[in-house]
């Protein structure tokens, strides 16, 4: 199985700030990654498909990066509406997600 | 627009099963995949398997090793409606449970519904 690795847990900044989440496969996955935004309470909501994919209707702050076993999620000109935690996702059977970064905005 | 929407809370004993619906409206229910993936309260996303809503895949399913032996997913295209059936509930099994739609296309999961909180307490 694909084990996937996930950095930092935590990430704290400030409104304006970019960030960067960092995700590792144990193994080659092309570009088959997701990346998910959840906040408290809420239900997952998909971000970027296929590693640098962006989905319909979610801002353009939001970027995907990588391909073989290491990817990045960068959020630009941090809103505090982005406090969530943000989990990877890869899409090799049995899919697996990353433990998550819980983004908090200072 | 495609909407989600599971069926509401569960308070299960250990041993017992519990099944969760998950009805899809706003798009042909038979031209994509479910996923249900579970989160135990402060802990991360867990997948738990997937089921195929095609009409000619059988209701095909594909488990996570940990949850093969206590788990069904199935399908009915008539309303809609995925589930969810997990037996011999533990209390580790307590979690909300999700499912998702299944993009074989974008390779994710682009929309989920609310939730199911299921708790297992005796």
């Amino acid at each position: 199985d694909v084990q996937m690795t996930q950095s930092p847990s935590t990430l704290s900044a400030s409104v304006g700030d970019t960030v960067t989440i960092t995700c590792r496969a144990s193994q080659s996955i092309s570009t088959w990654l997701a990346w998910y935004q959840q906040k408290p309470g809420k239900a997952p909501n998909l971000l970027i498909y296929k590693a640098s994919n962006l989905e319909t209707g979610v801002p353009s702050r939001f970027s995907g990066s990588g391909s073989g076993t290491e990817f990045t999620l960068t959020i630009s000109s941090l809103q505090p509406d982005d406090l969530a935690t943000y989990y990877c996702q890869q899409y090799h059977s049995p899919f697996t997600f990353g433990q998550g970064t819980r983004l908090e905005i200072k | 627009q495609v909407q989600l929407v599971q069926s509401g809370a569960e308070v299960k004993k250990p041993g017992a099963s519990v099944k969760i619906s998950c009805k899809a409206t706003g798009y042909t229910f038979t031209s994509y995949h479910f996923s249900w993936v579970r989160q135990a309260p402060g802990q991360g996303l867990e997948w738990m398997g997937r089921v195929s809503g095609y009409n000619d895949a059988n209701g095909d399913t594909t488990y996570a090793p940990k949850f093969r032996d206590r788990v069904t997913m199935t399908t009915d295209a008539s309303t809609s409606t995925a589930y969810l059936e997990l037996r011999s509930l533990r209390s580790d099994d307590t979690a909300v449970y999700y499912c998702a739609r299944d993009s074989l296309m974008k390779l994710a999961f682009d929309y989920w519904a609310q939730g199911t909180l299921v708790t297992v307490s005796s």
